[in-house]
């Protein structure tokens, strides 16, 4: 399978708690993205990296969240100290090249919960 | 308000129905708008991608944008069961990386 690989697939951990998730881009994709999507909701952006450099974090990210893209190649997203309102849908997509409007390919997520 | 307004349904329809699906959005500057099919506990997986203004037609799916009226569409022919998913529109400002969505309609196509 050459998608995008999102790895743990589901995450339950204890309120308090860090969380790491790894995300596997595209062969040669060098546009990442993290967003998160709540039950009911669309997902909504959280950052951006192009190859390793981290371009653009929305204000979702709050300090409890750092995304690292270290050889531009696969992410890690972490959370740190948990809240049962981090529960959620947690997406990685990758996009190709630089050229402007290229399809975004989304992983299959995953999925946490804060108990 | 939100950027992108699209009505969660549900909606439900008879197989080999017409459906049609919708969302609106305020900001002008969108150039790049996607129709996204969701699978339940699944990532999203493109359908429809348009740039600007006009239709789109892959198969038995059309999009359309009206930029004038900051309303885009996707229709699906002879709906088919398999079709049953939560639908999501996404669009995008030029120059920018993020993808804004709707909210998503959620559609079931009954045999």
């Amino acid at each position: 399978d050459t998608g995008v690989s999102q790895d743990p697939r589901h995450k339950i951990t204890k309120r308090g708690q860090n969380v790491t998730f790894r995300c596997d881009p595209i062969s040669e994709h060098n546009r990442l993205y993290w967003y998160r999507q709540t039950l009911g909701q669309g997902p909504e952006f959280l950052t951006y990296f192009q190859n390793e450099a981290q371009l653009e974090k929305s204000r979702l990210l709050s300090d409890r969240f750092s995304a690292e893209r270290p050889k531009g190649s696969f992410s890690t997203l972490e959370i740190q100290r948990t809240e049962q309102g981090d529960s959620a849908m947690y997406l990685c997509a990758s996009r190709p090249g630089l050229r402007e409007g290229s399809e975004a390919f989304f992983g299959q997520g995953t999925r946490l919960t804060v108990v | 308000q939100k950027e992108v307004e699209q009505d969660p349904g549900p909606l439900s329809v008879p197989e080999g129905a017409i459906v049609s699906l919708n969302c609106t959005y305020s900001n002008s500057a969108f150039q790049y708008f996607m129709w996204y099919r969701q699978y339940s506990r699944k990532g999203p997986e493109l359908l429809m991608y348009t740039y600007s203004s006009g239709n789109k037609e892959d198969g038995r799916f059309t999009a359309q944008v009206d930029k004038s009226s900051k309303y885009i569409s996707l229709f699906i022919r002879d709906s088919q069961p398999s079709d049953s998913a939560t639908y999501l529109c996404a669009m995008s400002v030029q120059g920018a990386q993020k993808l804004v969505f709707g909210q998503g309609t959620r559609l079931t196509i009954n045999p």
